[in-house]
């Protein structure tokens, strides 16, 4: 099975650009999470979906960022505008639910933003 | 507020010996933990887990105690391999796994051939 899909895995910006990281999760998964991961704070969690319905998004900085769910086989986060502050390494994450709660990550994308 | 807290950074064990990670809580409503395992460039890797009506699991050379009073649990691996250095996180949940995973900052772990 393939596991979660990811792209890009690595990107370069500018300061002021758009920036849209893209996720595959795994086939019959329902929950989906998009992570960060920075020196100073470890892994946070930015926003959840289950059955594509966003249900927790309390981690998401500010309203630079926004993230969707249009079917259960993709999701998007979206940085607009782009600062240096948000350079990170960004996870995406599935379950499947039931009483399955392991989480399976992805390989991440790795931002800069220059 | 870090929820779960890794105090230690950094750990180096003698190949075959037993690697001890710690890990702690400060909310009470966490009753769902896992470790996970994190190699560079990839992603976290699930590796064991443990509800809070246990206070053991073992999967092979992986063990995970929970304190509940102490709001302490630990991961054990024994013997530790050359192939067990990697960045270790726990991470609890609430409601038995159904809700969001808070995760530590990370144990870096070297095993010393």
């Amino acid at each position: 099975d393939a596991g979660v899909i990811q792209s890009p895995r690595h990107e370069v910006t500018e300061m002021g650009q758009e920036v849209t990281l893209r996720c595959k999760p795994i086939s019959g998964h329902n929950s989906l999470f998009w992570y960060r991961q920075t020196m100073m704070r470890g892994l946070e969690l930015l926003i959840y979906f289950n059955n594509n319905v966003p249900i927790d998004d309390s981690g998401m900085p500010e309203d630079r960022f926004s993230a969707k769910m249009p079917n259960a086989s993709f999701s998007t986060l979206k940085i607009q505008p782009s600062e240096p502050r948000d350079s990170a390494v960004y996870f995406c994450a599935s379950r499947r639910g039931g009483l399955v709660y392991e989480q399976y990550f992805g390989p991440g994308t790795r931002l800069t933003v220059t | 507020d870090q929820q779960v807290k890794q105090n230690s950074p950094s750990l180096s064990v003698q190949e075959g010996r037993i690697s001890i990670l710690n890990c702690d809580y400060t909310n009470s409503m966490f009753d769902y933990f896992l470790w996970y395992k994190k190699y560079p460039a990839e992603g976290p890797t699930f590796l064991i887990s443990i509800s809070s009506i246990k206070d053991k699991n073992e999967d092979g050379r992986f063990t995970v105690f929970l304190n509940k009073s102490a709001k302490h649990l630990s991961l054990h691996i024994v013997p530790s391999q050359p192939g067990d250095s990697a960045v270790y996180f726990c991470a609890a949940s609430e409601d038995f796994g159904n809700e969001k995973l808070t995760f530590g900052t990370g144990t870096r772990l070297t095993i010393i051939p």
